[in-house]
Order: C-alpha cells, then sequence, then structure tokens
C-alpha cells in the first residue's frame, strides 16, 4: 500500500514569507496529523484532523499558522509570515480509526530553512 | 501537560555491545508506543505496549512496560551499525477530545561504532 506522501521535500525561504506544505494521507485514514519536528527534538503536534473536522490545535500558532484538510483526504499547512524559529522538519502523519494506540505512518516530511 | 522523557540523549556503543533507552511519562498511560527514526529519515513505528509489566521481544529488541505504565525501556542486544538512529517513545493523551494524540519524548540517538 501507499505510503504518506509530502511535498514539497525541501523549501528554503526568507523569513515574513508564506509557504505551504502539502499531504496525502493512507488512503482510509480518517485521522491525520501535522508534527513540527525541531532539530534534536521529537516530534511536536501542531494539529490533528479527523476527517476534515479539526481535534486538536492547541499547539498551533495561529497568528501565523493554518491548515485545512478539505474533503478529508489531503490537508495542507501553511506559515504566513515565516519566522527564523520556523526552522524544522513538518511531518505529516495519518492513522486508521479505531482503538486508541493505533500506530501513526509517517510521511517523510518537508524541510524547511527560514533564512 | 503531559510530559513525556528520555534517557541517555545520547548513546555511542561498539557494534556488539548493549543499549537500553529509558521513558518516563508524567502521567499514566494507557499505552505507549515506540518508534525508530533513522538519519534523514521519519519516524517509524516499532512496537506498542499497553498491559502493565508487559514485555515485548522483536528479534534483539525488547520492550518493557512499567508495572505503574508510567515508564518504559528499549533493549538491543548487540547492537549492529544498522540499528543507528535516534529512538522515541510516545504515549498518548488521556481522554478528553485528542483521540489518538501523541505526546513523544526528545528521543535517544544511538551511534553504532563498527
Amino acid at each position: 500500500e501507499a505510503g504518506v506522501a509530502q511535498s514539497p521535500r525541501y523549501k528554503i525561504i526568507e523569513k515574513r514569507q508564506s509557504v505551504a506544505f502539502w499531504c496525502n494521507p493512507i488512503s482510509g485514514h480518517a485521522t491525520l496529523y501535522w508534527y513540527q519536528q525541531i532539530l534534536g527534538q521529537g516530534p511536536k503536534l501542531l494539529i490533528q484532523f479527523q476527517n476534515n473536522g479539526v481535534v486538536d490545535d492547541s499547539q498551533l500558532p495561529k497568528d501565523r499558522f493554518s491548515a485545512e484538510r478539505l474533503k478529508g483526504v489531503d490537508s495542507t499547512l501553511k506559515i504566513q509570515p515565516a519566522k527564523l524559529e520556523d526552522s524544522a522538519v513538518y511531518l505529516c502523519a495519518s492513522r486508521f480509526p479505531g482503538l486508541a494506540g493505533y500506530e501513526q505512518f509517517f510521511g517523510p516530511g518537508t524541510r524547511l530553512t527560514v533564512l | 501537560g503531559q510530559q513525556v522523557m528520555q534517557i541517555p540523549q545520547y548513546q555511542h556503543v561498539q557494534e556488539g555491545e548493549d543499549f537500553t533507552t529509558y521513558c518516563n511519562s508524567s502521567t499514566t498511560l494507557s499505552n505507549i508506543q515506540w518508534y525508530k527514526q533513522r538519519p534523514g529519515g521519519h519516524p517509524v513505528f516499532l512496537i506498542q505496549l499497553v498491559k502493565s509489566g508487559e514485555v515485548k521481544k522483536q528479534k534483539r529488541l525488547t520492550f518493557q512496560f512499567g508495572e505503574a505504565k508510567k515508564n518504559s525501556s528499549l533493549h538491543i542486544t548487540a547492537t549492529q551499525t544498522t540499528d543507528v538512529g535516534t529512538y522515541f517513545c510516545a504515549g498518548p493523551n488521556a481522554g478528553g477530545t485528542s483521540y489518538g494524540k501523541l505526546t513523544f519524548g526528545q528521543g535517544t540517538i544511538l551511534t553504532v561504532h563498527p
């Protein structure tokens, strides 16, 4: 089965510019997550979707970050405007709905560098 | 909020030596998951532990879940160069609306010298 797809794989922008990331989860996975992983740290959840609804966005910096999951499949994460501290890998993960604790499948990530 | 801590942060071993990483949660966990991230890669699920005191083995890897369900460990016997990477534990948030939300530890970076 195809894995979680993300694009682009790498992005370099200057501070105050905007950037968008795209994620296509595994088919049938209703739950989708966006994580931020700063170098040397564990993934930090930014937002969680169940189908096309937001379940948790408590750690999303809403003044600059936004995300949507139209039609409950693909998702985009946007940063506007970017700051230097946004340099990180942005990981998308998906999960089959069901019992709590089912594994999450991660995409390859987008490495963002903000100059 | 919930915190998940791992020690050590780094571990350098010679090939063939054993390796252990420890994970501690600030709250009792319903289950704990372990992930491995190769250098330049993305986290890949290894295992999930659910029961108090549970021990699971995957070839040279042994995973334990503490009796109080607040700590866990991963032990690798006779490390190989293919074991290189960062090992993360992750615990789910209890209840609430964040169904399936995981809090990750900061990871243990394992380096294996041939």
